[in-house]
């Protein structure tokens, strides 16, 4: 069935780059996106990319697809403290219904 | 607008009792989605509706779940009787078209 993988915790210091990854196994996914949750509220879009490109920027934000291997990653670069989060990825298919969420990866940021 | 609106924020229970969990979606938003967020579990998808109308409710754990959409701009999911393991975060979220998912603050549920 379909599922969506990422790792559980990533620690970084203050000004450092993040990178957050993810796996998925529904070859069909049409859109794959990056949900960031802060504490005691709902999740929020970060960025997306179709499935037909293998890299998407937006400010300090890099989302890198391999839909070959099926895996996502998002850079987060110069990570500032605000940036502590849960950040879910996610797939969806081409109706854009549903879509599977991972797990989070809860990104701590030292200063 | 105001954004997916989800009551109440928080919610205390005694197991065995009837739970209501209410959503507002966005205006001119035609999807709408319930979600459950736990620790075990991460976040599973309930139910969803297109145009008021239930498409997929597989992810509803059991009977004692039921969800309804009698109108665009209002939802409720009913939780009858509650049970301690029913604990947690319950997220409503609605989209229109292929656009993204807004979700609602959230309402965390404690049954004891």
């Amino acid at each position: 069935g379909e599922d969506v993988e990422q790792s559980l915790f990533l620690s970084v210091r203050e000004g450092d780059s993040s990178v957050i990854n993810c796996t998925y196994t529904d070859s069909s996914s049409t859109y794959l996106y990056w949900y960031k949750q802060e504490p005691g509220a709902g999740l929020q879009l970060l960025t997306y990319i179709f499935s037909n490109m293998d890299m998407k920027q937006d400010q300090r934000l890099t989302v890198l697809l391999n839909k070959k291997d099926k895996h996502l990653s998002l850079r987060i670069a110069d990570t500032q403290t605000g940036d502590s989060a849960i950040y879910f990825c996610a797939e969806g298919n081409q109706a854009g219904t549903a879509l599977i969420f991972g797990k989070g990866t809860t990104l701590s940021v030292s200063s | 607008d105001a954004g997916v609106i989800q009551s109440p924020r928080h919610e205390v229970t005694e197991m065995g009792q009837e739970v209501t969990l209410r959503c507002k979606p966005i205006s001119g938003h035609d999807y709408l989605f319930w979600y459950r967020q736990t620790m075990m579990r991460g976040l599973e998808l309930l139910i969803y509706f297109n145009n008021n109308v239930p498409i997929d409710d597989s992810g509803m754990p059991e009977d004692r779940f039921s969800a309804k959409m009698p109108n665009a701009s209002f939802s409720t999911l009913k939780i009858q009787p509650s049970e301690p393991r029913d604990s947690a975060v319950y997220f409503c979220a609605s989209r229109l078209l292929y656009n993204e998912q807004f979700f609602g603050p959230g309402t965390r549920l404690t049954v004891l």
